[in-house]
């Protein structure tokens, strides 16, 4: 079965500032992973995609992510904060097969302190 | 750019009533989903659909809900007789094919009192 953990609930960086979002998977099968953002009373938005391709990936906003396969871990980061980037997070997993079921992680709400 | 698109945005109902929750997928999507989040708790899974017929369900997802496809375009969820622990922000998504990443919609937020 696929999993997500995040390890943070809650992240304060300043602005200017980097961040680290931390997220470890666990799957049976190769996976596909992803980082979603949804700000205060909007959707989820796809940030970033990891398919088996590159290990280090780009999205959108200055965000990347890299899969460490060794460690199980899908980290997202982003060289300098933005009071825009004050959001909640959110790593996903789903399998390349079967139903493509996405498996969210519990969050990670990030705030930018001015 | 296409998007998923869900309405209303806000409901709300009284308990033990019938709410049906809508949405439209991207047009070229064969996957379509419903998840929902209570307040504060973590995003849930509640049913995946393909090829017409529902292809995955959670342990959620019991005999008071309900997915439809009725026109090709929309995808709607049914709740049949609404309970407090209902209230929830209910996403729709759709997944195109040959591409693994779910395209998800602004929400429905239900409320039941």
């Amino acid at each position: 079965a696929q999993s997500v953990t995040q390890l943070d609930s809650h992240v304060s960086v300043s602005e200017g500032t980097p961040v680290l979002l931390r997220c470890n998977y666990s799957s049976s099968y190769s996976p596909s992973l992803f980082w979603y953002v949804q700000h205060p009373n909007k959707g989820l938005q796809l940030l970033l995609k990891y398919t088996s391709a590159a290990t280090l990936v780009k999205g959108i906003n200055g965000f990347e992510a890299e899969f460490k396969k060794s460690e199980t871990s899908f980290h997202l980061t982003k060289p300098s904060a933005h009071m825009s980037d004050a959001a909640e997070y959110f790593c996903v997993v789903t399998t390349t097969s079967g139903t493509y079921k996405y498996i969210f992680g519990t969050g990670t709400r990030l705030k930018v302190l001015a | 750019e296409p998007e998923v698109t869900q309405t209303p945005s806000h409901q709300v109902t009284q308990m033990g009533q019938e709410v049906i929750l809508r949405c439209v997928p991207i047009s070229n999507h064969l996957y379509f989903y419903w998840y929902r989040q209570i307040l504060g708790q973590k995003v849930e899974f509640l049913v995946s659909f393909y090829n017409n017929e529902i292809s995955e369900k959670s342990e959620i997802f019991d005999d008071q809900f309900s997915v439809e496809r009725p026109d090709g375009s929309n995808f709607t969820l049914k709740i049949r007789s609404t309970k407090l622990e209902d209230s929830a922000m209910y996403f729709c998504a759709s997944k195109p094919p040959g591409f693994p990443e779910a395209f998800f919609g602004q929400g429905t937020r239900l409320t039941v009192v």
